[in-house]
């Protein structure tokens, strides 16, 4: 159980352009969904916190208008990198943690690798 | 602030030997600990946890860590390493509803 898919595995697109990267609960709701970013040969930085019907709280440095979070649904979270610039190519990362008890862990989607090019 | 320290960036072991990895972390209450693995492009899996009870805490694939309030530490462990173990391993500490993440160790497995 608790299984999180993050899809695409990859994109590339080019600079100017906007990417959408989806996180879904498999097994499980998520009222809660984390979206974190990894830069090469770095720890994870988490960027915001997305919340089921209501905004995403964002880390302080994070632009909003720029990772734009959606969770429309219980099993789904997005996030959209709008008007991408080649700084913006990372890993992105989702993760979530299921209801069923509070001493789980926190479940990861496989990542995104993004280039903007 | 809360925060993970992990000392060694990159570590290497022959295989068959035995490994420890190092966390130091700094939290206020009692810490809610993490062990994640991490190979190439992938997404973490989530090695071991420590809330409460036993310091001692056994995970997945051989992996194990131990809990040291003292020393605010929680090293993880492996008493033999096998080459499918090389990877990058993070420790996180549990703030709230978030983790806050080591910068990784960077485990290399030689023949």
């Amino acid at each position: 159980g608790a299984v999180v898919s993050q899809h695409p595995s990859r994109v590339i697109c080019k600079s100017g352009t906007s990417v959408k990267i989806e996180c879904r609960s498999l097994d499980f709701q998520a009222t809660t969904m984390f979206w974190y970013r990894q830069f090469p040969k770095q720890s994870l930085m988490l960027m915001a916190t997305s919340n089921e019907g209501s905004k995403a709280t964002y880390e302080q440095g994070v632009e909003k208008d720029k990772f734009l979070i959606n969770h429309a649904s219980l099993t789904l979270s997005t996030l959209t990198v709008t008007s991408a610039h080649p700084e913006d190519s990372s890993f992105y990362i989702c993760s979530a943690r299921p209801p069923w008890g509070l001493n789980y862990g926190y479940t990861f989607g496989s990542g995104t690798r993004l280039t903007v090019v | 602030a809360q925060s993970v320290t992990q000392p060694d960036i990159h570590i290497t072991v022959s295989e068959g030997a035995s490994l420890e990895l190092r966390c130091n972390y700094s939290y206020g209450a009692t810490p809610y600990l993490f062990w994640y693995v991490q190979s190439p492009g992938q997404g973490l899996q989530l090695l071991l946890k420590y809330f409460s009870g036993d310091t001692l805490v056994q995970g997945i694939k051989g992996f194990e860590a131990e809990f040291k309030r003292s020393q605010s530490s929680f090293n993880l462990r492996k008493p033999s390493v096998h080459w499918s173990d090389a990877a990058e391993y993070f420790c996180a500490v549990r703030y709230g509803n978030k983790l806050v993440f080591g910068a990784g160790t960077i485990l290399r497995v030689k023949s």
